[in-house]
């Protein structure tokens, strides 16, 4: 049963412009959520978080938003950038199980020049 | 220092052998986690050490044995593995229960098992 979907394997963007990447969650316990950047061959690398208490957190370039009524949350990269290609987890986790990260399967953005 | 280590890179053993993977990091992180993933999916969680201490094992084949000798030093011992426990291994760590919840990752160990 998994409980963090990431319902869209891939996405093409062209450089410059936004790219969102969605993620979607089933136990209501969740209370923190964060995104991870993975290259090939490379351990993730954590990239943004955001607690249950907050409905938007922001770094640079991104920004995580998070809709607790529809258990979605969204990654969103300003501008994009072809460096910025690689596969895109999202994982959530709660006090119930402090130590534990639902992962979702994982979003490979493209980034085209 | 803001990274974790994994040693080896690469590793190809046979089914009868027995090898050991090791994990370091010096950032004071008092939680250490062993993640098995396989490709084009997400990270599995094997194995958490919380505090030094063996806090989960989310049901992992004796075949895999961890070990966590001291804060700073995770090892994954490996006997009797099967070709289809080839995968990435990852390492990771966090600051600690009540501290904050970011785990960072190692590179990986790319296990080949012949």
């Amino acid at each position: 049963d998994q409980q963090v979907k990431q319902n869209s394997p891939s996405l093409s963007v062209q450089e410059g412009r936004i790219s969102i990447l969605n993620c979607d969650y089933t136990n209501s316990m969740f209370d923190y959520f964060l995104w991870y950047k993975k290259y090939p061959a490379e351990g993730p690398t954590f990239l943004i978080s955001i607690s249950s208490i907050k409905d938007k957190n922001e770094d640079g370039r991104f920004t995580v938003f998070l809709n607790k009524s529809a258990k979605h949350l969204s990654l969103h990269i300003v501008p994009s950038q072809p460096g910025d290609s690689a596969v895109y987890f999202c994982a959530a986790s709660g006090i119930f199980n402090f130590n534990k990260f639902y992962f979702g399967s994982g979003t490979k953005l493209n980034v085209k020049p | 220092d803001t990274e974790v280590t994994q040693t080896p890179k690469h590793l190809v053993m046979g089914m009868t052998n027995k090898k050991s993977l090791k994990c370091e990091q010096h950032m004071g992180h008092r939680a250490m986690y062993w993640y098995k993933q396989k490709a084009k999916k997400p990270p599995e969680l094997m194995f958490v050490y919380s505090y030094e201490k063996l806090s989960i094992n989310e049901s992992v084949p004796s075949r895999f044995s961890p070990e966590c000798p001291n804060s700073s030093l995770l090892n994954l011992h490996l006997h009797a593995l099967q070709p289809e426990d080839s995968a990435l291994y990852l390492c990771a760590s966090s600051p600690g229960q009540g501290i904050s919840y970011e785990q960072y990752f190692g590179p990986g160990t790319r296990l080949t098992v012949t």
